[in-house]
């Protein structure tokens, strides 16, 4: 299958920094990446999905001026987690549609966790 | 009503036996269904995907899907300790850019 990274996999921060998680297609070209987030024990939930070359769409109630999304090339998405918060902390996950494939195929990063302290 | 519902479980079941895991959705426009493998502290890992009614088998791992009854469902076959995760189901409406819908989530415990 495809392969889609993530970097970094692991930061810890001090609340009110920005950090910013990368997600990069490796061999091939992503129009659209979607970025989740998971917390303990629950499941993935779509904050957004960001689209090469045009705004990302945001879920309702993900703050956008929060959650900050860039997908400057075919292979990379980045997110920015602005003025972070304990709260925010959290596994951060990617995943990017191979449009190589008829059908809707996802395939996910590693993730990127979160700790706001 | 939940769009892609999964029971949480966990789902107990010896070495060797057969695990089946089960999921419902609402949507009868979808037209693409995966299963996600998840473990603990990791990212889900697609392990199938099927789009047309029946069966489709993988080494392992079967898929059927009953679009009539909305219906999708995983067997895990000689099923071992290391298949221990959470099962995500996940759908999708037929092509473009459409997102995919997970459900919760099953978790599955081979017991050796």
């Amino acid at each position: 299958g495809a392969v889609v990274s993530q970097h970094p996999s692991w930061v810890i921060c001090k609340s009110g920094t920005s950090v910013k998680i990368e997600c990069r297609s490796l061999d091939f070209q992503a129009t659209t990446m979607f970025w989740y987030r998971q917390f303990p024990k629950q499941s993935l939930m779509l904050m957004a999905t960001s689209n090469e070359g045009s705004k990302a769409t945001y879920e309702q109630g993900v703050e956008k001026d929060k959650f900050l999304i860039n997908h400057a090339s075919l292979t990379l998405s980045t997110l920015t987690v602005t003025s972070a918060h304990p709260e925010d902390s959290s596994f951060y996950i990617c995943s990017a549609r191979d449009p190589g494939l008829v059908q809707e195929t996802q395939y996910f990063g590693p993730g990127t966790r979160l700790l706001v302290l | 009503q939940k769009e892609v519902e999964q029971n949480s479980g966990p789902l107990s079941v010896p070495e060797g036996a057969i695990a089946s895991l089960n999921c419902t959705y609402s949507d009868r426009g979808s037209q693409s269904f995966f299963w996600y493998r998840q473990y603990s502290g990791k990212s889900p890992e697609l392990i199938m995907s099927i789009y047309s009614n029946g069966d489709k088998e993988d080494g392992r791992f079967t898929a059927q899907l009953n679009k009539a009854s909305q219906y999708v469902s995983l067997l895990i076959r000689d099923s071992q300790p290391s298949d221990s995760a959470t099962y995500l189901c996940a759908v999708a409406p037929l092509g473009g850019y459409q997102k995919v819908t997970f459900g919760t989530g099953t978790k599955l415990q081979v017991i050796p």
